[in-house]
């Protein structure tokens, strides 16, 4: 079974301010890790994916995150907050088979402000 | 351009009714899928399906119905079993050769409102 647990449901930075988002999954087979980014009242947009390649992954928009098996994290960082960031990010997890689910979490809403 | 079409955007629906959301896709992606998403809540998954003629049940597929006759066409009809429908529904694909990563990609969405 797999599962994926988003840490803090809104997170508020300043402009500049570094941006993190935490992500913990759970996963008994190597997971495939996603993260997308959602605008108000449109669908889902690929940051950027885990694929059991490079643990850390650079994604669009200067976005990264970084695979860490041990603790079971997939966090995604930003150095520098924009405004045009401010939006709802979800953590995502799947099997490696391309037959397997995609599992999201519940979804973090980060503001940036001036 | 390639890409996946969901119409209508907003759809206001009579309680007792029932309603089809209309997604197409033309990556030539075998796999199709249906979310829901409710305001802190993410995405639950009604229905999805890996091949034409066959779909499975997700985690919420009670008051829902779909059918998969091509490839690049996966409607979604809302019936009156579902006791609330009114949400934000989110059509995605998937390409099962594993080219893409095993990513999905997500159409823009359609709100359904029960007036």
């Amino acid at each position: 079974a797999q599962s994926v647990t988003q840490l803090g449901s809104h997170v508020s930075v300043s402009e500049g301010a570094l941006v993190l988002l935490r992500c913990n999954y759970s996963s008994s087979v190597p997971p495939y890790l996603f993260w997308y980014v959602q605008y108000p009242n449109q669908g889902l947009q690929l940051l950027l994916k885990y694929t059991s390649a490079a643990t850390l992954v650079k994604g669009i928009n200067g976005f990264e995150a970084e695979f860490k098996k041990s603790e079971t994290s997939f966090h995604l960082t930003k150095p520098s907050a924009h405004m045009s960031d401010a939006a709802e990010y979800f953590c995502a997890v799947s099997g490696s088979g391309g037959y397997n689910k995609l599992i999201f979490g519940a979804g973090t809403r980060l503001a940036v402000h001036p | 351009d390639g890409g996946i079409t969901q119409s209508p955007k907003y759809l206001f629906r009579k309680e007792g009714q029932n309603v089809t959301l209309s997604c197409e896709q033309n990556l030539n992606h075998d796999a199709m899928y249906w979310y829901r998403q409710d305001p802190g809540q993410g995405l639950r998954l009604i229905y999805y399906s890996q091949i034409v003629n066959d779909f499975q049940k997700g985690d919420i597929a009670e008051g829902y119905s779909v059918s998969r006759e091509k490839k690049e066409s996966f409607p979604l009809t809302v019936t009156s079993a579902q006791k609330n429908p009114t949400a934000f529904y989110l059509c995605a694909s998937r390409d099962l050769t594993g080219n893409s990563g095993n990513t999905i990609y997500f159409g823009e969405g359609s709100w359904l409102t029960v007036v």
